[in-house]
């Protein structure tokens, strides 16, 4: 399967703390995007990161990329209970929109 | 305004029938994506089209027949509906071939239960 993993699956953090999820795939890719989705509604594009790129950040968002570990990482900081939804890293190998996603994370910020 | 919409959110129907779900965006773009969410929460994409050209065509049963009337919409047409084709189905566009044209822009889904 070409699917991505995240990890962990779910994750229950306290607003204010800090929450970090690991995406891990299996090719080589151009980029990988980050992408939330609340419940019952569609994916929102949060940031995207270049495959010669190592860091990222976009407001209380940072992703790093590891290309020779085929990892990556978001880092959401001092959450807020608005944050709790769906988190998916997705990969572009062919810059046609055919995104391979990640199973996602769960996020709960408890206020 | 809503950048990319489909109706209906909710398709209720029997096995066996035929059901469309319509896609329409106003964001300009020139490609867009039928993906399907299964029940636990895989996405997968299905189709892609653009500028009303087929360009990606997964392996998806041929009961499924995508649509695309002119760029800013692009329909799904079920045929004979199976219980697996239960799930959430999600449109989305991009413009690909700007600056930052990876970037999908989804719309709220569309739930099928097949009963």
């Amino acid at each position: 399967s070409q699917q991505g993993e995240e990890d962990p699956q779910a994750l229950s953090i306290q607003e204010g703390e800090n929450a970090t999820m690991n995406c891990s795939y299996k090719t080589s890719i151009n980029n990988l995007q980050w992408y939330r989705q609340n419940s019952g509604r569609g994916l929102v594009h949060l940031i995207l990161i270049r495959s010669n790129e190592r860091e990222k950040h976009s407001g209380r968002l940072r992703v790093t990329l590891d290309t020779s570990k085929k990892s990556s990482s978001l880092l959401i900081t001092a959450s807020r209970a608005a944050d709790t939804a769906s988190y998916f890293c997705a990969t572009d190998s062919s810059n046609t929109g055919k995104l391979i996603f990640g199973q996602g994370t769960t996020l709960q910020v408890k206020p | 305004d809503t950048a990319v919409s489909q109706t209906p959110k909710y398709l209720v129907t029997q096995m066996g029938n035929d059901k469309s779900i319509k896609c329409e965006q106003n964001l300009g773009h020139d490609t867009m994506y039928w993906y399907k969410q299964d029940s636990k929460k895989f996405l997968k994409i299905m189709f892609s089209y653009n500028n009303k050209e087929l360009i990606i065509n997964e392996t998806v049963p041929n009961r499924f027949s995508p649509k695309s009337p002119d760029k800013a919409h692009l329909n799904l047409h079920i045929n004979s509906l199976e219980l697996g084709d239960s799930a959430v189905y999600f449109c989305a566009s991009s413009h690909i071939w700007t600056e930052d044209g990876e970037k999908l822009f989804f719309g709220s889904g569309t739930q099928l239960s097949v009963l």
